[in-house]
């Protein structure tokens, strides 16, 4: 049972340039949630996904968007981007029932801002 | 908003001693609370959970404690070993589709 996988591992960006983060969710998980993780401290909730919308979103400008396709993979996008943005971004699955509220992470994609 | 504060933020103890960790939330809505243990470069993994309606759940060597009246929940490790040095974070769901998370413990297990 494949668990959450993202891509790429490691990202090296400049200032101002776009950059997309991709995710599959864990099988049979259909929601899918973005974190963005800065050094020592917790992740922060950017936005989750489900049914191929955006259906609750953080504190994050709009230069942080996404997407969810039909097979429930998803893509972090974040445009002209600054210093600050470095930071692990997490994504993590879930399985829409209100009574299951168990979130799954994948690795993480290290984004270093230079 | 939703305010979850976790302490200590560092802990060592022993091989063998216990750890326990606090966190308490803001939130009375809050409904699911769970626990995750994170190594070095690799992402959070659920450890345990617990949810509103039940107080203490145990796995092992791990158990979590949940007191709904004051708001906060705790992760008690026994036996602990040097494989359990790890970050550790609670975690708070209110039903709103978020998590919001702690500030995370450092455990360090001395053997």
């Amino acid at each position: 049972d494949a668990g959450v996988t993202q891509s790429p591992t490691h990202l090296i960006k400049t200032r101002g340039q776009q950059v997309t983060l991709r995710c599959s969710p864990k099988s049979g998980h259909d929601t899918v949630s973005w974190y963005q993780q800065a050094l020592g401290q917790g992740p922060q909730f950017i936005f989750q996904y489900y049914e191929e919308e955006e259906r609750q979103r953080g504190n994050f400008p709009d230069r942080f968007s996404g997407h969810q396709f039909p097979n429930y993979s998803s893509e972090l996008n974040v445009n002209a981007l600054l210093l600050g943005d470095s930071a692990l971004y997490l994504c993590a699955s879930s399985f829409e029932n209100r009574d299951l509220y168990e979130q799954y992470f994948g690795p993480g994609t290290r984004l270093t801002v230079t | 908003g939703e305010n979850v504060e976790q302490h200590p933020s560092t802990l060592s103890v022993q091989e063998g001693d216990s750890a326990v960790i606090k966190c308490t939330y803001s939130d009375s809505a809050s409904n699911y609370f769970p626990w995750y243990k994170q190594e070095l470069g690799k992402g959070p993994q659920l450890i345990i959970d617990i949810r509103s309606n039940v107080g203490e759940k145990k796995d092992q060597r791990i158990a979590v404690t949940l007191n709904k009246t004051a708001k906060h929940f705790s992760l008690h490790i026994t036996e602990t070993q040097p494989e359990d040095s790890a970050v550790y974070f609670c975690a708070v769901f209110s039903g709103t589709y978020k998590y919001i998370f702690g500030t995370g413990t450092r455990l360090k297990v001395l053997a």
